[in-house]
């Protein structure tokens, strides 16, 4: 299958300070990619939808602010949580599709964990 | 709306048992449904795609089937191994872009 990296796996910063999670798809392009945030126990809960070239679209909820997604390149897809917070600290998981939109297969990236001090 | 619901939301079996696991949604207009297993503080790992118009996928050990006017999927697993031990999920999209998953099932094998 078609192959999504995630980094970093995990980081741990301080309350206050701004984090940038990278999701590439590294054997195909994507348009379109999804953030996911998933509490623990939980199932995934998306958070956005990053498109390449334009602005992304934010679910319900999502603070856009918070929340900065950039989708620069049809590889590439940023989330920055800027001025983290405790309660920001979870699990990020990105997605990307394979295909056409009402055909195609979601890959998914390995993971980044927060942990915000 | 959407409702998503797998059953049972967990198992445990023996190694070696032949299983089931049980994926039912409401709408039936979809376009697929896939399923994913995810490991504990791991992402998804696509497992099997069954677009509309089909009635089964298999890969290896795997096979899905899917009815979509009853709304419900199937996975089942033959011959399961210690190394099946994870949290299946299964997802349907609701538009182009966005999905419906269910809340999972907790495999464990025991060796």
């Amino acid at each position: 299958g078609a192959v999504v990296s995630q980094h970093p796996s995990w980081v741990i910063c301080k309350s206050g300070t701004s984090v940038k999670i990278e999701c590439r798809s590294l054997d195909f392009q994507a348009t379109t990619m999804f953030w996911y945030r998933q509490f623990p126990k939980q199932s995934l809960m998306l958070m956005a939808t990053s498109n390449e070239g334009s602005k992304a679209t934010y679910e319900q909820g999502v603070e856009k602010d918070k929340f900065l997604i950039n989708h620069a390149s049809l590889t590439l897809s940023t989330l920055t949580v800027t001025s983290a917070h405790p309660e920001d600290s979870s699990f990020y998981i990105c997605s990307a599709r394979l295909g056409r939109a009402d055909t195609g297969e979601l890959f998914f990236g390995e993971g980044s964990r927060l942990t915000v001090l | 709306k959407q409702e998503v619901t797998q059953i049972p939301a967990a198992l445990s079996v023996p190694e070696g048992e032949n299983l089931v696991l049980n994926c039912s949604f409401t709408d039936s207009a979809i376009y697929n449904l896939q399923w994913f297993r995810q490991d504990p503080g791991k992402g998804l790992t696509s497992l099997l795609l069954i677009q509309s118009s089909q009635r089964e996928q298999t890969s290896g050990r795997l096979n899905a089937s899917l009815d979509k006017s009853s709304g419900r999927s199937t996975l089942y697993i033959a011959a399961s191994q210690p190394g099946d031990s994870a949290t299946y999920l299964c997802a349907v999209p609701r538009n182009f872009n966005k999905f419906y998953f269910g809340s999972g099932t907790k495999l464990n094998v025991k060796p």
